[in-house]
């Protein structure tokens, strides 16, 4: 089975600092990457994924990802973080070898906090 | 997308006893699952609700423990039966529009369950 992983547990960061979160799966078949956002007191809902094509992918509110097939990674990034992305960010897979269909396999999540 | 909700968003039950999460969703939906959110601990698919049939389960999750119904495309329910206090966690429902493995996945709100 598939398994994720999320490197960081709790980020903090001031605004306008950098973001990157890592994340890396095991399984190298066919996959699809997602990285979730939850910010307080909302749904899980989706920041970008990446399937196919241009391994650099562009969701919403800045945010992006780059799929590095070779290094099994699939890493956030912002170049400028404000005190709105405080959230907590869970990356997932879709895929890889005797997975249900649909099923998605998350990390443990990355608590982002940005201070004014 | 697909808007989804649950009820209720959260309670706090005493051991043994049994509790019903239901999930709504505001379209029609392929596919419907259920997950598990312990403190501190990522995602984990309980099983996918089938319209019509018996849910698939995953490792771990038994019909007996989790029954799921899911009487037609827009809704379903989750049982936690016979609780105890392990078994407090987040259960969210998701939905997927389609099979396609690239296509979203969309979660609601969470029923956060405190078992004492």
């Amino acid at each position: 089975a598939q398994s994720v992983s999320q490197h960081n547990h709790h980020v903090i960061l001031s605004e306008a600092a950098s973001l990157e979160l890592g994340c890396n799966y095991s399984y190298g078949g066919t996959v699809n990457l997602f990285w979730y956002v939850q910010y307080p007191g909302q749904h899980l809902q989706l920041l970008l994924k990446y399937f196919s094509g241009d391994p650099l992918v562009k969701g919403i509110k800045g945010f992006e990802a780059e799929f590095i097939k070779s290094k099994f990674s699939f890493n956030l990034r912002k170049p400028s973080v404000q005190w709105s992305d405080t959230a907590e960010y869970f990356c997932a897979v879709n895929g890889g070898r005797g997975s249900t269909l649909g099923r998605l396999y998350f990390g443990r999540g990355t608590q982002l906090t940005v201070w004014p | 997308s697909a808007v989804i909700s649950q009820k209720p968003s959260r309670d706090i039950c005493q051991r043994g006893t049994s509790l019903t999460i239901q999930c709504q969703v505001d379209s029609q939906v392929t596919m419907m699952f259920w997950y598990r959110q312990q403190p501190g601990q990522s995602l984990t698919l309980i099983a996918t609700a089938n319209q019509g049939s018996e849910a698939t389960y995953e490792s771990g999750f038994v019909i007996d423990k989790f029954p799921i119904s899911r009487p037609n495309l827009t809704f379903s329910t989750l049982t936690v039966s016979n609780m105890s206090p392990e078994d407090s966690s987040i259960y969210l429902c998701s939905g997927k529009d389609s099979t396609i493995s690239t296509d979203t996945q969309y979660f609601g709100p969470g029923t956060r369950l405190t078992v004492l």
